[in-house]
């Protein structure tokens, strides 16, 4: 079966300093990968999507970048986080292939607190 | 383009009774329609979806939701809360020539009194 693990868990970063996100996904071949960052009381909102390795879409205009240097994995990275980046960030995945394809799958999340 | 609305960002039962979370979309092609529930500090999980097949869609823990195409909405009920529904509940919508293009709702908090 499929699973997705994403970390670290919790994070507790400066202002300023870099981040790294690191989402990977088992069990299947070239999913679609997906970042979402999920602010207190805002729902969901779609930071990035990959559908194959080093295709990167963004969504939304910020500082933070994602990259995918292997199929099963996702990376969010910044250079210099500031306050408003942080948040609850959820990778996702979505099997390309099969009946299960219009269905998005979250991993458990990663809480960023910038400081 | 397509949007979400939840109607309620916080929903108050008490155990035993009927659970209801409005979902209304938005949407310019027949959608694709999803109720996810999230636990404290966790990721979402998928409760059910409508993908263009049976109206009334069943999906874990008893929960069930009506794709009404009149009123656009995709309300998730539930007959008898139990203390364990306790969570925050998301309603999304899907583009379905587009799958990459998933839109949420901001999310019901749901408490269940004793």
């Amino acid at each position: 079966s499929q699973t997705i693990h994403q970390w670290p868990a919790t994070l507790v970063q400066p202002v300023g300093s870099p981040l790294s996100l690191e989402c990977t996904v088992e069990g299947t071949s070239n999913p679609n990968l997906y970042w979402y960052r999920q602010a207190a009381g805002r729902g969901l909102q779609l930071l990035f999507y990959s559908v194959g390795i080093g295709q990167i879409s963004s969504e939304v205009p910020q500082n933070l970048s994602a990259s995918r240097p292997q199929d099963r994995q996702f990376i969010l990275s910044s250079k210099k986080l500031l306050l408003s980046d942080s948040g609850f960030y959820l990778c996702a995945w979505r099997d390309t292939t099969g009946s299960r394809g219009n269905t998005i799958y979250f991993g458990e999340g990663s809480w960023l607190t910038v400081v | 383009a397509q949007s979400v609305t939840q109607l309620g960002s916080h929903v108050s039962v008490s155990e035993g009774a009927l659970v209801l979370l409005r979902c209304n979309y938005s949407s310019s092609v027949p959608p694709y329609l999803f109720w996810y529930v999230q636990y404290p500090n966790q990721g979402l999980q998928l409760l059910l979806k409508y993908t263009s097949a049976a109206t009334l869609v069943k999906g874990i823990n008893d929960f069930e939701a009506e794709f009404k195409k009149s009123e656009t909405s995709f309300h998730l009920t539930k007959p008898s809360a139990h203390m364990s529904d306790a969570a925050e509940y998301f309603c999304a919508v899907s583009d379905p020539y587009n799958f990459n293009k998933f839109y949420f709702g901001s999310g019901t908090k749901l408490n269940v009194k004793p």
